[in-house]
């Protein structure tokens, strides 16, 4: 079956830091890949996708690369602010693209927190 | 984007008891929506999948006579958890999917059993 690997957190950073969360998955064919945000007191929110292979998501400053031949779908941000404090899920959908998003698999989620 | 609403936001109630959650698609009409549960530090595990005016399709191990999810509408579904007990205490989250294919979720209701 589908499953989505996150690297373990929380993760705390300074402002204007480099973040990193790296996501890796297990898929049969070709799934397209989220990121979901959860501000606290929140739902979910899409973040960023992409749908196939060496496709670039990008959204308010971060962004991440569906790669293929690592399974990978790490997710990245050259200057954080405090306002990034948030759980962070990396996500995959079976189907490449369209309107294929149900049946959503997460990773656990990783906490961020960002210091002034 | 399309707003999701859930309610109640938080609930407690007594062991034996059943308990309804709704979840509503408030600007556009939700042709599928998903129920999820997610337990404290862990990732949200889907629970069912439900189209409008159709039996909600169970993932396995979920037990479909406990979890009763009803979708009348393009705008509502609703998960009651019946004759709930300590363990099903847990965060539920409701997404919802329109044609375009994407889903917005819920905020989650928090679900105490004493």
């Amino acid at each position: 079956g589908n499953s989505v690997t996150q690297m373990e957190g929380p993760v705390t950073l300074s402002e204007e830091a480099f973040l990193t969360i790296n996501c890796t998955y297990t898929a049969t064919g070709y799934p397209s890949l989220f990121w979901y945000v959860q501000y606290p007191g929140e739902g979910l929110q899409l973040l960023l996708k992409a749908t196939k292979a060496d496709d670039k998501g990008s959204n308010k400053g971060f962004e991440a690369t569906y790669r293929k031949e690592t399974t990978s779908f790490h997710l990245e941000k050259g200057s954080v602010q405090v306002s990034d404090s948030a759980v962070y899920f990396c996500a995959l959908a079976p189907g490449a693209g369209g309107t294929s998003y149900g049946k959503l698999t997460f990773g656990q989620g990783t906490i961020l927190t960002v210091h002034p | 984007g399309a707003v999701v609403s859930q309610h109640p936001s938080w609930v407690i109630c007594k062991s034996g008891t059943s308990v309804k959650i709704e979840c509503r698609s408030l600007d556009f009409q939700a042709t599928t929506m998903f129920w999820y549960r997610q337990f404290p530090k862990q990732s949200l595990m889907l629970m069912a999948t439900s189209n409008e005016g159709s039996k909600a399709t169970y993932e396995q191990g979920v037990e479909k006579d406990k979890f009763l999810i009803n979708h009348a509408s393009l705008t509502l579904s609703t998960l009651t958890v019946t004759s709930a007990h300590p363990e099903d205490s847990s965060f539920y989250i409701c997404s919802a999917s329109g044609l375009a294919g994407s889903q917005f979720f819920g905020p989650g209701t928090r679900l105490t059993v004493l």
